[in-house]
């Protein structure tokens, strides 16, 4: 079955940096498009960046935009966010999901891993 | 890019049918029938259960049902269920490649 492991969240200082891993298992993970959706505690989701399938196409939002990178491993079926200047609020849990294709939706998520942003 | 706007809860007893709401713009729901709706239980990962407005994940209950009108989408359940009580995201593609979330509603069954 499908599954989506997060990896590389905990406690970090304001300011410093991020990456966070997922991997993937049982899909074709070099044929689909992936995204990190972030959900601060109590509060609702909020769309963080895509990556396409080959990587061609990279979209962020607006609050990481400019400080954080997504990229991918298809050799190693495994998704990766990068977050530079990390700030209070960007504490969340941040979900690997993978795009139902075609179809601009949000298909099967992880599990999610925790990152807290405070010094 | 702003939230999409949706009712922060709603409430129905065993049986009946309620319907959530999710307004945007033209530039996000009115713009494209890329229109997705999620279930989150308490704790868990969010799940897909309508995509482009109207279509059902195979395993998801006909008893949700989606639709459009404008720059406002709707989720329908019908025939409520005590397991029905979660919260419940839309969220749409825009015109600037990204994706937009509604800020929840949380349904409880009475």
């Amino acid at each position: 079955q499908m599954q989506l492991v997060e990896s590389g969240g905990g406690v970090v200082q304001p300011g410093k940096f991020l990456r966070l891993s997922c991997t993937a298992s049982g899909f074709i993970f070099s044929s689909v498009g992936m995204h990190w959706v972030r959900q601060a505690p109590g509060k609702g989701l909020e769309w963080v960046a895509f990556v396409s399938f080959d990587a061609s196409n990279k979209f962020y939002g607006a609050s990481v935009k400019g400080r954080s990178s997504i990229s991918r491993d298809n050799f190693k079926d495994t998704l990766y966010l990068e977050v530079n200047n990390l700030r209070v609020e960007d504490t969340a849990v941040y979900y690997c999901v993978k795009e139902r294709s075609r179809t601009w939706s949000f298909d099967f998520w992880g599990q999610g891993t925790l990152v807290t942003v405070s010094s | 890019q702003s939230a999409l706007t949706q009712p922060a809860s709603v409430s129905g007893s065993p049986g009946q049918s309620i319907t959530i709401s999710c307004t945007g713009t033209s530039s996000d729901v009115g713009g494209y029938n890329y229109v997705s709706w999620y279930q989150q239980h308490p704790g868990e990962a969010p799940k897909l259960m309508i995509y482009e407005v109207t279509n059902r994940p195979s395993g998801v209950s006909d008893r949700f049902s989606g639709s459009k009108s404008g720059n406002t989408a709707s989720l329908t359940i019908s025939g409520l269920q005590a397991e029905d009580e979660a919260d419940y995201y839309c969220s749409a593609y825009t015109i600037t490649y990204t994706w937009v979330f509604g800020g929840g509603t949380k349904v409880t069954v009475l």
